[in-house]
């Protein structure tokens, strides 16, 4: 298909583990955003990759958190050590590049399914 | 600190009426606006945008007001039909920031036949 997609789209670990998260963004789209969604709330943002750029990692909760991504395809985003309070959807989503800034360059973000993660 | 708000969790409507969705902002550095839908188990999807240097949109049957004084912006679907029956969420951005969006809580519509 010509969406965004995510895998695994259920994840059931225990307190302590590692999880790795897969994200796979529509072909030609060079920016890429993680979010993730607890339970009866809004997305909260959680990193940002463009290009070649530094990525923009302001919305990681902690250290525990990481994301990298290879080129302009594939990202994974990884949390270590688990606990239950990470336990939410977590959503990637793509977007074909805009003009250089400004309010007229904007192009909105395609989202994935989503990976429901449960930490027992 | 919720720089975008959505006061309402739910909204129950009658097929062939207005649907009235609100939304709050505080960081008057946002620049553009966007609505998405999202049904269970699947991710967002976009519907409608706005920049600010706009008031108004319109897209069939969805419409989005923003008003920049007081810091807010409305969504219109009228006339709402049963397949609007989702979570819509209200996000705002700085297209200078990359476009990262925040977003509010989310309003949950249901619309009656």
């Amino acid at each position: 298909g010509a969406g965004v997609s995510q895998s695994p789209s259920n994840k059931v670990t225990e307190k302590g583990k590692d999880v790795e998260l897969r994200c796979d963004p529509i072909s030609g789209h060079t920016a890429l955003y993680w979010y993730r969604q607890r339970l009866g709330q809004g997305l909260e943002f959680l990193i940002y990759f463009q290009g070649n750029s530094a990525p923009d990692k302001s919305g990681l909760p902690s250290d525990r958190f990481s994301a990298e991504r290879t080129g302009e395809s594939v990202s994974t985003l990884t949390i270590q050590r688990t606990q239950q309070e990470d336990s939410a959807v977590y959503l990637c989503a793509s977007r074909r590049p805009g003009l250089a800034g400004g309010a007229g360059s904007y192009n909105e973000q395609f989202f994935g399914p989503g990976t429901r993660l449960t930490v027992l | 600190d919720q720089q975008v708000k959505q006061n309402s969790p739910s909204l129950s409507v009658q097929e062939g009426r207005i649907s009235i969705l609100n939304c709050d902002y505080t960081n008057s550095m946002f620049d553009y606006f966007l609505w998405y839908k999202k049904y269970p188990a699947e991710g967002p999807t976009f519907l409608i945008s706005i920049s600010s240097i706009k008031d108004k949109n319109e897209d069939g049957r969805f419409t989005v007001f923003l008003n920049k004084s007081a810091k807010h912006l409305s969504l219109h679907i009228v006339p709402s039909q049963p397949g609007d029956s989702a979570v819509y969420f209200c996000a705002a951005s700085k297209t200078t920031a990359g476009n990262k969006l925040t977003f509010g809580g989310g309003t949950r519509v249901l619309v009656k036949p």
